[in-house]
């Protein structure tokens, strides 16, 4: 059974970093794009980005919005991946869920399981 | 103001039929058929219930469908039921270089 899991998220003061974690098992993680999509309170689903998979050189695409602060890495040995977000805004705030991609270089193919979220809050 | 775009909501009765759009141009919907369809449930992650256009992953009910032409995409849902209740979400490739993945706004789905 296929299974996405995060963790880390939290309060936090803007400025300041945090890092979440996607736990998965169930499939065989080093062959796919994972990717990360939050959401707003109350507000729609934003793409956030991915990571392709090593196959496809590992490579990392983001959203304008999440450019420069945010980079994501994985860990294929331990099937998880990683978001490490710094200089973190209010407007930052939201549900942060891991997803797994599609198998080819064309991560949006498909996005056929997702963790249940972590919440982070970006506040003073 | 999302890339793709969808009605903010929609309503139908038990066991009618809606079509959901979801609008983009010839660099994504219109370009390629990697158009994903998504249905959240208020606290749930979103679940995937359509990909490439119209097909339907295993254990999802063939009430869902979904169609293509030019630049909108469509997500009908048939025979509408109690469970339907829940915000719905297009995905798009895009073959643009500052974006890669569209995301529609959401409609939301009441069931009368």
């Amino acid at each position: 059974e296929v299974e996405l899991v995060e963790s880390g998220g939290g309060l936090v003061q803007p400025g300041r970093s945090l890092r979440l974690s996607c736990a998965t098992s169930g499939f065989s993680f080093g062959d796919y794009v994972m990717s990360w999509f939050r959401q707003a309170p109350g507000k729609g689903l934003e793409w956030v980005g991915f990571i392709r998979s090593r196959n496809f050189g590992g490579t990392t695409e983001y959203a304008a919005s999440v450019r420069g602060r945010f980079t994501f890495s994985r860990d294929d040995s331990k099937a998880i991946a990683y978001m490490e977000m710094n200089t973190l805004r209010t407007e930052d705030t939201g549900v942060y869920y891991c997803s797994r991609g599609g198998r080819g270089v064309i991560a949006a193919e498909m996005f056929d399981f997702w963790g249940q979220g972590t919440l982070v809050t970006v506040s003073s | 103001q999302s890339a793709l775009t969808q009605p903010a909501s929609m309503s139908g009765p038990l066991g009618q039929s809606i079509s959901i759009s979801c609008t983009g141009s010839s660099h994504d919907v219109g370009g390629f058929d990697f158009v994903s369809w998504y249905q959240q449930k208020p606290g749930k992650a979103p679940q995937l219930i359509l990909y490439h256009v119209n097909k339907r992953p295993s254990g999802v009910s063939d009430r869902f469908s979904g169609s293509k032409s030019d630049n909108t995409a469509s997500l009908t849902i048939s025979g509408l039921q109690a469970e339907d209740e829940a915000d719905y979400y297009c995905i798009s490739y895009s073959s643009s270089t500052l974006l890669d993945i569209l995301v529609g706004g959401g409609t939301k789905v009441t069931v009368l």
